[in-house]
């Protein structure tokens, strides 16, 4: 079983507030991934990291932008909440490799009023 | 344009019988293929997979077939049980980049008593 946690697992908020999204995994993978997921959707990805202090954006724009200081942490932060932002945050964790198997936590409901 | 689809929103099996979910791909580059299930409010949870020096794999009750020359895999329960209703995803890791994942948009199979 994957040990891959998020903070909120459900947040509703006004427009315009700052938010963090928290992930962090404690099998000490070296990837790790942020998808989005619409209802009836699939889901895409929007940041991922190899590792320490690499970042990169997905294939869906968002204007989030993502944080790794540390190997088990990967925070996700919108600066500004609109509703557009509403939607399901999947976070993901993979040891790098060749065909390896990505382990998804929980997700956030995000909610923008 | 999606690379990893799945025709049927929806399935309804019997207790006992067989459920089979069907999966299509567009790129034949694809070398290995996951299945993930996922409930209400929950991230998806890795399932089996299947690389495509096979055409088959079985864990259990699961079951994935691969037809790479018809670009397209099933995933086969038997016999399916009422804990087996949830939304049940293929996807592929892209081959470059950042080996993110292309999910399908789901089949949302429920599992009569």
């Amino acid at each position: 079983e994957a040990d891959i946690y998020q903070t909120p697992r459900y947040l509703v908020i006004g427009t315009g507030k700052k938010i963090t999204l928290e992930c962090s995994q404690t099998m000490g993978h070296d990837k790790m991934y942020w998808y989005q997921q619409d209802p009836g959707m699939e889901l895409h990805l929007i940041h991922y990291s190899y590792g320490v202090n690499s970042t990169e954006k997905g294939d869906l724009s968002s204007e989030s932008t993502v944080s790794r200081i540390r190997t088990e942490h990967f925070p996700l932060t919108l600066e500004s909440a609109r509703p557009s932002h509403t939607s399901q945050y999947l976070c993901a964790s993979s040891e790098p490799g060749y065909q390896e198997t990505q382990y998804f936590g929980p997700g956030t409901r995000l909610l923008v009023l | 344009d999606q690379q990893v689809k799945q025709n049927s929103p929806s399935l309804s099996v019997q207790e006992g019988r067989i459920s089979i979910l069907n999966c299509d791909y567009t790129n034949s580059m694809f070398d290995y293929f996951l299945w993930y299930k996922k409930y209400p409010a929950e991230g998806p949870t890795f399932l089996i997979s299947i690389s495509s020096i096979k055409d088959k794999n079985e864990d259990g009750r699961f079951t994935v077939f691969l037809n790479k020359s018809a670009k397209h895999l099933s995933l086969h329960i038997v016999p399916s049980q009422p804990g087996d209703s949830a939304v049940y995803f293929c996807a592929a890791p892209s081959i470059i980049g950042a080996n993110n994942l292309f999910f399908g948009t789901g089949t949302r199979l429920t599992v009569i008593p």
